[in-house]
């Protein structure tokens, strides 16, 4: 495609129920971030995904929160018994990052999650 | 914790005017890049300044950085109604990671 896509791009879930956010990187992109916008804040770095390597997961807030990318394409983000807290807008980006320190991440359209 | 702060948080100015936007940032960065977020979009890219360097231009867009300070400042000149939108700056601590500020909210009045 033509650039990042997000799915759904809006999510309303009630308190303790689990739910499952998508990214389809641009193709090609080797390098995959999923970031956290809540309210009037600015942006809060969550996972990023390199090609094979383990995952960066110094940014996810707790447990209840986990990535996957399946086949170096696309990711999920899960997030399990959410909290009134996670509501925020979930952003993945990604870039053609081949070791450089320079690669410009792609934003998608975010993904607005509400938990009532 | 966050890296970049952006300065002022709000700015309203007059269509035609240039706008000027600051951003302070802690700690050591590779590079640090400022984004465009409209409304319910998602961020774009404007601009990438590399740590040594200290200034760049891209049309209409001024960055400046100075190390020494940890800051950064992004200068629209002849601001158009289409810039209205929410600015960030992000540091690139390495390793592929950006950390962004809160943002300063540009309107641009007709």
């Amino acid at each position: 495609g033509a650039g990042v896509s997000q799915s759904p791009s809006n999510k309303v879930t009630e308190k303790g129920k689990d739910v499952e956010l998508r990214c389809d990187p641009i193709s090609g992109h080797t390098a995959l971030y999923w970031y956290r916008q809540s309210l009037g804040q600015g942006l809060e770095f969550l996972i990023y995904f390199q090609g094979n390597s383990a995952p960066d997961k110094s940014g996810l807030p707790s447990d209840r929160f986990s990535a996957e990318r399946t086949g170096g394409s696309v990711s999920t983000l899960t997030i399990q018994r959410t909290q009134q807290e996670d509501s925020a807008v979930y952003l993945c980006a990604s870039s053609s990052a081949g070791g450089a320190f320079e690669e410009t991440q792609y934003f998608g359209p975010g993904t607005r999650l509400l938990v009532l | 914790s966050q890296q970049g702060e952006e300065d002022p948080q709000a700015l309203s100015i007059q269509e035609g005017e240039n706008a000027t936007m600051n951003c302070s940032y802690k700690t050591s960065i590779n590079n640090l890049q400022w984004y465009r977020q409209n409304s319910g979009r998602g961020l774009v890219h404007l601009i990438l300044i590399r740590s040594n360097e200290r200034e760049k231009h891209s049309g209409r867009l001024r960055v400046t950085l100075d190390t020494s300070k940890k800051s950064s400042s992004l200068l629209i000149t002849a601001s158009r109604a289409a810039d209205t939108a929410s600015y960030f700056c992000a540091g690139d601590q390495g390793a592929q990671k950006l950390v962004f500020g809160q943002g300063t909210r540009l309107t641009i009045n007709p």
